[in-house]
């Protein structure tokens, strides 16, 4: 079975562009969660849905990060503009169903660099 | 906000020894997680905990659910080379909510 499929796998770009990376859920998911690693904060949710729904944004830093679902097999999170400090690993996640106790299924992440 | 402690961050051990690790919180937590993840990829659930007090083994993996559902630990026997990477405890702190991840414990093997 295919996992969660996240591209592009790496991303480098100068400042003040805009970024989007993508996520493919895994097929029957009803929750799709967005998550950045760096090493410095560790691994932080910034945006969660479930059934297409944006559920909790808070963790979105700022108004330049956005995110939408427009339908069950599809994500994105774009960053616009780029700042360096964007710069880490941004991983998504899938869960089916939206009980907590349904474990969530990783991708393996963008790498993005913003020079 | 909420918070895991997870400790030791970084452990340096023997092919062979047992290695133990926890992860601490100040909340209570109805589920705890453990996670490891390989470089280059994602983190991949290892074992999963849902009842205080609760202990479940994988393999070699052993993690228990502590009664006072404010902590957990994990341990792994026998460690092999392919061990190595970086732990993760995460939690949840209502049925319907987010997970809270640890900073994770980065296991090293010496040869």
């Amino acid at each position: 079975d295919a996992g969660v499929i996240q591209s592009p796998r790496h991303e480098v770009t100068e400042m003040g562009q805009e970024v989007t990376l993508r996520c493919k859920p895994i097929s029957g998911h009803n929750s799709l969660f967005w998550y950045r690693q760096t090493m410095m904060r560790g691994l932080e949710l910034l945006i969660y849905f479930n059934n297409n729904v944006p559920i909790d944004d808070s963790g979105m830093p700022e108004d330049r990060f956005s995110a939408k679902m427009p339908n069950a097999s599809f994500s994105t999170l774009k960053i616009q503009p780029s700042e360096p400090r964007d710069s880490a690993v941004y991983f998504c996640a899938s869960r089916r169903g939206t009980d907590s106790n349904q474990p969530q299924h990783f991708g393996d992440g963008t790498r993005l660099s913003i020079l | 906000g909420q918070q895991l402690n997870q400790s030791p961050q970084s452990m340096f051990i023997q092919e062979g020894e047992d290695v133990s690790m926890n992860c601490t919180s100040s909340s209570i937590f109805n589920t705890w997680l453990w996670y490891k993840q390989d470089p280059g990829e994602g983190p991949v659930l290892l074992i999963a905990l849902y009842k205080a007090g609760e202990l479940t083994s994988n393999g070699r993996l052993t993690a228990q659910f502590g009664i006072t559902r404010k902590d957990s630990f994990l341990n792994i026997s026998a460690s092999i080379p392919s061990d190595v990477g970086i732990y993760f405890c995460a939690g949840h702190m209502n049925r319907d909510d987010k997970i809270i991840f640890g900073k994770g414990t980065r296991l090293h093997i010496l040869p």
